[in-house]
Formats: C-alpha cells, structure tokens, sequence
C-alpha cells in the first residue's frame, strides 16, 4: 500500500513549456486535490475532484487544467508555464472529505 | 472570507511541552486540522477535531478548541528532538460534492533543543 505517490519529484522547464503532474493513490478514495505550497506560506488549493470524472476550480486555478479519467489518477497540467508557477505541488486523497492524505511533493521550477 | 494565522516560530527545550496557536475566521468551519512537515517531505496529518469538541487528546497531542475565539491550540507533551518540523493549523468548509476545502496557515516552525 504505496498511499499517495507523485511522479516527477523534481522538474525543471523553461517559460511556455508544458507539463503534466501525476498524482496516484491506491487507497480508492473518492476525493483528490492539487495544492501548491509557496516559501512562507500554507498551501492553496487548485483544482479538486469528488470522483472520476469531475473536477472543480479551487482557490488558485488560474493557468492551471486538471483530468481525473480514473478514479485513481488525478493529473495537473501546465499548458504554458510561467515563473509565478514555480513551486512545491503536493497532491492528496481522502475518502469521505474529513482526512486528506498527501504525497511527498513535486518540486517544479520555472526559468 | 477564510484565513488562517499562526506565529511563525517556536523553539523549546528538550522534554518540555510545546504549545503552538492558531486563529482562524469563518465560523462555519466544521473541523480543524494539525499538520507536520518535516524538511522535503509531504503533510503529515497529526489530528483533527469536530467544531462542536473543546478537547481532544491523542498520547502526546492534545488539542484544545475555544470556537468563540476561533482558537485552535496544539500542546505536544514531553517534546522531542524528532518533532521538530513545521506545523501547520488548517480549517475545512464543504465545497461541492462533501469535499472539503482546506485553508491553512502560514506554519509554525517548531525547534526542539537539546
């Protein structure tokens, strides 16, 4: 039982570059989330799914697109990445919305 | 609107107990949350408390629950080298479908001396 894992933990692109962020987990909850986590602060929510198949806007969901085509999946693309992007993504999972558990990070910097 | 207010820093000595408070806003928070992070790793879910519990205690941690203040505390017991780590206080509303979306504070960078 792996929980929350997050592929790649590191990246590096270039401004107008595109990526796209990997969240697994094998705990087949229903609800997942993208966060970001800049220096000094709590993290902000992006985007989230209640279930396969939906997504929703979170707190910061600008310049952000998000796919949830399985139910253990939960993707987060950057069509054109900008320097304001650069931070740590963390995803989490949670089965009935009360505990949320998060991965180990994806650390993405934006030259 | 949400937000969520921590100190940013606390150290304390070995074998001491550590007291880290928050402050947050919205009322209609139904649970609160305690985070760890430790250095290059994920969010770690220490505990949580219902909006309608004053206490809750968990071996070393106990939370305390003021919601007329809407004062969140965590005390960690005998405190130990290995919880040094930044913590982070957090609130949930229900957004669309039960999930709930989750503000946090700033973090709490807890130090531990020996």
């Amino acid at each position: 039982n792996a929980g929350v894992t997050q592929t790649p933990k590191f990246r590096v692109l270039k401004t107008g570059q595109s990526m796209t962020l990997l969240c697994a987990q094998d705990m087949n909850h229903e609800y997942m989330y993208w966060y970001r986590q800049d220096p000094g602060m709590g993290l902000r929510l992006i985007h989230y799914s209640v279930g396969e198949g939906t997504t929703a806007k979170g707190e910061v969901p600008d310049g952000y697109n998000v796919s949830r085509l399985k139910k253990q999946n939960f993707l987060l693309g950057l069509e054109s990445a900008a320097p304001s992007q650069t931070s740590v993504y963390f995803c989490a999972s949670s089965s009935q919305g009360v505990e949320q558990y998060f991965g180990p990070g994806t650390r993405l910097t934006v030259t | 609107g949400e937000d969520v207010e921590q100190s940013l820093f606390l150290s304390v000595r070995e074998g001491d107990s550590s007291v880290i408070n928050c402050t947050y806003t919205d009322s209609s928070s139904t649970y609160l949350y305690w985070y760890k992070q430790e250095p290059g790793a994920g969010l770690q879910l220490l505990t949580y408390i219902f909006s309608n519990m004053d206490m809750k205690q968990d071996q070393r941690l106990t939370v305390l629950l003021n919601k007329k203040d809407k004062h969140l505390s965590l005390r960690i017991a005998d405190t130990q080298t290995g919880d040094s780590a930044i913590y982070f206080c957090a609130e949930s509303i229900i957004s669309s479908g039960s999930a709930r979306q989750l503000t946090f504070g700033s973090g709490t960078q807890l130090t531990v001396l020996p």
